[in-house]
């Protein structure tokens, strides 16, 4: 199976600043990933898939890159409705594996 | 509007069965490969299973094969998730989610996803 990881567990920043967050596939998964943001008390919401491209409806502000085994995922500015957790995942092969998730909090 | 909703959750001895279903409406229900999803209280998402669009092949996680069976019935646009022998383990949230095509593993990528129904299992 692949192992997905992520960093950091979590982080607290403020409004307005530029949040990155990486992931990291135990092997090459080309750009089968995705990017979903989980507020408390709520489903998943897909944000970027194929690595990089953006949902329709989803703020510019959120973007997503790279390939291989390497990825990031980048709020430009920060904003108090995008606390929430925010996962990675792979769909190369079965089984579609997540990432622990990134708690992301305003400082 | 693409929407998902699952029902048949509730609180199960451990070594009980239970079914879950999910009803799914706004789209071409049989194009499409679906899933079960969970997320134990507090605990980051865990993929179950998935079955293709045509129902004929179907996919587990590890931790719960031979004990969970996914079915769906394209005439009645539900998908099911027959559990078996849980364990206090199993004690999710069970998420439906829809994949993007109909039958490989670079289809499931979750693009709608249900509210979930919860599942206890506690003695």
């Amino acid at each position: 199976d692949i192992q997905m990881t992520q960093s950091p567990f979590s982080l607290s920043a403020s409004v307005g600043d530029r949040v990155t967050i990486s992931c990291q596939a135990s092997q090459d998964i080309s750009n089968y990933l995705n990017w979903y943001q989980q507020k408390p008390g709520k489903a998943p919401k897909r944000l970027i898939y194929d690595a990089s491209n953006l949902e329709t409806g989803v703020p510019s502000r959120f973007s997503g890159s790279g390939s291989g085994t390497d990825f990031t995922f980048t709020i430009t500015s920060l904003q108090p409705d995008d606390i929430a957790t925010y996962y990675c995942q792979h769909y190369d092969n079965l089984p579609p594996t997540f990432g622990p998730g990134t708690k992301v909090d305003i400082k | 509007e693409v929407q998902l909703l699952e029902s048949g959750g509730g609180l199960v001895q451990p070594g009980g069965s239970l079914r879950l279903s999910c009803a799914a409406s706004g789209f071409t229900f049989t194009n499409y490969a679906v899933s079960w999803v969970r997320q134990a209280p507090g605990k980051g998402l865990e993929w179950v299973s998935a079955i293709t669009s045509s129902g004929i092949s179907r996919y587990y996680a590890d931790s719960v094969k031979g004990r969970f069976t996914i079915s769906r019935d394209n005439s009645k646009y539900t998908l099911y998730l027959q559990m078996s022998s849980l364990r206090a383990e199993d004690t999710a949230l069970y998420y439906c989610a829809k994949g993007i095509c109909g039958s490989s593993a670079s289809c499931l990528s979750f693009d709608y996803w249900g509210q979930g129904t919860p599942v206890t299992v506690s003695s």
